[in-house]
C-alpha cells in the first residue's frame, strides 16, 4: 500500500514567492496532520484535520500560512509571501480518526523548503 | 496542555553497548506516549507507544521503554545498539481523552553508534 504521499521533496524559492505544498494521505485515514522541523524549534504542530475539517489551527504562525483539504485524499499548505525563515521541513501525517489520540501517526517523507 | 522534554540531544555511544534515550513528559491529564524514529531523509516511523496497562512497553528493532508516572518519564532503552540504529529518535505526549488528538513532540535526540 502507498504510505503518505508528499510534494514537491524540495523547493527552493526566493522570498516573496508564493510556496505550495500538497499532500495524499493514506487511504481511509481521515485524520490529517501538517508539521514543521527546524533545528531550532524541533517539530511543531501547524494545524490537524479530522474528516476535511480544520479542527486546530493554533500552530499556525502567522497569517502568510494557510492550510486546505478540500477532499479525503488530498490536503494544500500555502505559504504566501514565503520569507527565509520558512525555511523547514515540513510534513504531513495521518491516522483514522477511529483510533483516537492513541493511534499511529504515518508520515510522509517530508517536503524540504528553503527560501532564499 | 502536554509538553515533552528530551534531556540529550546527542548521545553517542559504541556498537553493542546498551544506551537509554531520557524522556520526561508534562501534562494536566491522562496521557499517551510514544517514541518515533527518523532515519536521514526520511519521515518519522513509530518505535512504541504507552497507552494503558503493563509500564514496560515493547517495541520493534529490540527497544523498549517503561513508563514512570510518579517521575513523569518515559524513557526508551536498547541493551545492544548495531550501526544501523544510528538516527534521530522523537518522544511524544497527547492526551488520552476525546478532544485531545495533538500529538506533541520532544526536540529529539541524535543518537549516533559508533563501530
Amino acid at each position: 500500500d502507498a504510505g503518505v504521499i508528499q510534494s514537491p521533496r524540495h523547493e527552493v524559492t526566493e522570498m516573496g514567492q508564493e510556496v505550495t505544498l500538497r499532500c495524499k494521505p493514506i487511504s481511509g485515514h481521515n485524520s490529517l496532520f501538517w508539521y514543521r522541523q527546524t533545528m531550532m524549534r524541533g517539530l511543531e504542530l501547524l494545524i490537524y484535520f479530522n474528516n476535511n475539517v480544520p479542527i486546530d489551527d493554533s500552530g499556525m504562525p502567522e497569517d502568510r500560512f494557510s492550510a486546505k483539504m478540500p477532499n479525503a485524499s488530498f490536503s494544500t499548505l500555502k505559504i504566501q509571501p514565503s520569507e527565509p525563515r520558512d525555511s523547514a521541513v515540513y510534513f504531513c501525517a495521518s491516522r483514522p480518526i477511529a483510533g483516537g489520540p492513541g493511534g499511529e501517526l504515518f508520515f510522509g517523507e517530508g517536503s524540504r523548503l528553503t527560501v532564499l | 496542555a502536554q509538553s515533552v522534554t528530551q534531556l540529550d540531544s546527542q548521545v553517542p555511544v559504541f556498537e553493542e553497548a546498551p544506551v537509554e534515550l531520557r524522556c520526561n513528559y508534562s501534562s494536566s491529564v491522562s496521557v499517551y506516549l510514544f517514541w518515533y524514529v527518523q532515519y536521514p531523509n526520511q519521515g518519522l516511523q513509530l518505535l512504541l507507544k504507552y497507552l494503558s496497562g503493563s509500564t514496560l512497553v515493547k517495541g520493534i528493532n529490540g527497544f523498549e521503554a517503561e513508563f514512570n508516572k510518579s517521575q513523569t518519564s518515559f524513557h526508551l532503552r536498547k541493551p545492544s545498539v548495531h550501526i544501523s540504529d544510528t538516527a534521530e529518535y522523537f518522544c511524544a505526549v497527547s492526551g488520552s481523552q476525546g478532544g485531545s488528538e495533538k500529538l506533541v513532540f520532544g526536540k529529539g535526540t541524535k543518537l549516533t553508534v559508533n563501530p
